[in-house]
């Protein structure tokens, strides 16, 4: 079935730092591919998201871009905030109505 | 634009008993969808419907579960005999029902059963 594996974290960054968070996946068709976070106390909320190979999905300074080749959708910032702190989640979804989500990373930004 | 509601946000129940989850959607949004998140994994799909009709049932989904949303509008997630094992954050969400449609999250219900 499909599946979406994830960088195990926790990730903890100085302010400013540049961010990574790999994200690779298994689907037998053609997946749209999401990032999601979740603030603390708050609920899950999307991010980005990128529907075909080759596009680029980009929201708040973060970036991601489907590679079908390498199926994978990393998740970049260039320069990482404290209140960039969250768990982000990277999702699948082969149908329109279901996503399949990753385990989560927690990244933890210091000033 | 209230968002999602869903109520209660903490649950503790004894082994065996039955609870109840109310989740509020966006008004205007016809799916509603609800997961189910444990400690350290990524929310788990468990059913959805499109206004009132439910569409899908997850595998996890057992006969202890039932889900409903009888106007369109509101839904209950019911647990029967609770298992320690259903302990968890259960989520639910909406969206306005277009492909690829970004997902609007509640906050949860975390259910602890002792």
């Amino acid at each position: 079935g499909d599946s979406v594996t994830q960088m195990e974290g926790p990730v903890t960054l100085s302010e400013e730092a540049f961010l990574t968070i790999n994200c690779t996946y298994t689907a037998t068709g053609y997946p749209s591919l999401f990032w999601y976070v979740q603030y603390p106390g708050e609920g899950l909320q999307l991010l980005l998201k990128a529907t075909k190979a080759d596009d680029k999905g980009s929201n708040k300074g973060f970036e991601a871009t489907y590679r079908k080749e390498t199926t994978s959708f990393h998740l970049e910032k260039g320069s990482v905030q404290v209140s960039d702190s969250a768990v982000y989640f990277c999702a699948l979804s082969d149908h329109d109505y279901k996503l399949s989500f990753g385990a989560g990373t927690t990244v933890t930004v210091r000033a | 634009d209230t968002g999602v509601s869903q109520d209660p946000r903490h649950k503790i129940t004894k082994r065996g008993q039955n609870v109840t989850f109310r989740c509020d959607p966006i008004s205007e949004h016809n799916r509603l969808y609800w997961y189910r998140q444990t400690l350290g994994q990524g929310p788990e799909f468990l059913t959805y419907f499109q206004n009132e009709a439910q569409l899908e049932k997850s595998r996890l989904l057992s006969d202890r579960f039932s889900a409903e949303r009888p106007k369109g509008s509101f839904s209950t997630l019911e647990i029967q005999r609770t298992e320690q094992g259903d302990s968890a954050m259960y989520l639910c969400a909406s969206s306005a029902g277009a492909v690829n449609e970004k997902l609007f999250f509640g906050s949860g219900t975390q259910l602890s059963v002792l």
